[in-house]
């Protein structure tokens, strides 16, 4: 079935160090999501990918879509703690004419003070 | 303005009895999703509404869920001889027109089948 993944699982950083994490799926993605989960909150959008090989910024955050448009990444730089959650992809598959998200199982990012 | 509210924010439920949760979107805003959320997992898809009608419910797990959006604004998901399997966190989102925009998230509903 259509799917995404995302790695790491859980990422564990000091502050001020970078953090990656990556995002594969399974089969063309329409556009790209990501979003943000605090402990205890819910999904907050932070930007859409469309275009292959995109690339945009948001202050220390930079997010990618690659050029075949199946897989992503959302790089941090200099984390903070404010940076705390965890951070999801999503995407609409072509096959599905935008009627759902899928979203990869996300990414937790601890960082230590 | 005003975002995506969810009621209740938790419900309590014995197993084999039935639950209604309610979503109130954005106002002007055309697709309502569901999704269910476990620990440790990311939002897993339920039913796409655009409008009145439920465009996508193929992510529904069987026939004891069953949701519906009457005049286009509130939705309602509905889980008959709910099992203890079926606790998580029910999230709804909306979006101005599909998935191809962003989704706002309402800050869910916990449930917890005994």
């Amino acid at each position: 079935g259509q799917q995404v993944m995302q790695i790491p699982q859980y990422q564990h950083v000091q502050e001020g160090e970078d953090f990656t994490t990556y995002c594969n799926s399974s089969t063309t993605l329409s556009n790209i999501q990501w979003y943000k989960q605090r402990p205890g909150g819910h999904p907050v959008f932070l930007i859409q990918l469309v275009k292959s090989g995109e690339v945009k910024k948001q202050k220390r955050l930079t997010f990618q879509f690659g050029e075949a448009k199946k897989n992503s990444s959302l790089h941090i730089t200099a984390t903070q703690t404010t940076d705390v959650g965890t951070y999801f992809c999503a995407g609409p598959f072509w096959e599905t004419s935008g009627s759902r998200l899928t979203f990869g199982e996300g990414t937790q990012l601890t960082v230590n003070p | 303005g005003a975002g995506v509210s969810q009621t209740p924010s938790n419900k309590v439920t014995e197993k084999g009895k039935y639950v209604e949760l309610r979503c109130d979107p954005i106002s002007g805003h055309t697709a309502l999703y569901w999704y269910r959320q476990s620990l440790g997992q990311g939002p897993e898809f339920l039913i796409y509404f655009q409008g009145t009608g439920a465009a996508d419910d193929s992510g529904l797990p069987n026939d004891r869920f069953f949701a519906v959006r009457p005049e286009g604004s509130v939705s309602t998901l509905k889980i008959q001889r709910t099992e203890r399997g079926d606790s998580a966190v029910y999230l709804c989102a909306s979006s101005i027109h599909s998935a191809y925009n962003e989704q706002f998230f309402g800050p869910g509903t916990r449930l917890t089948v005994l």
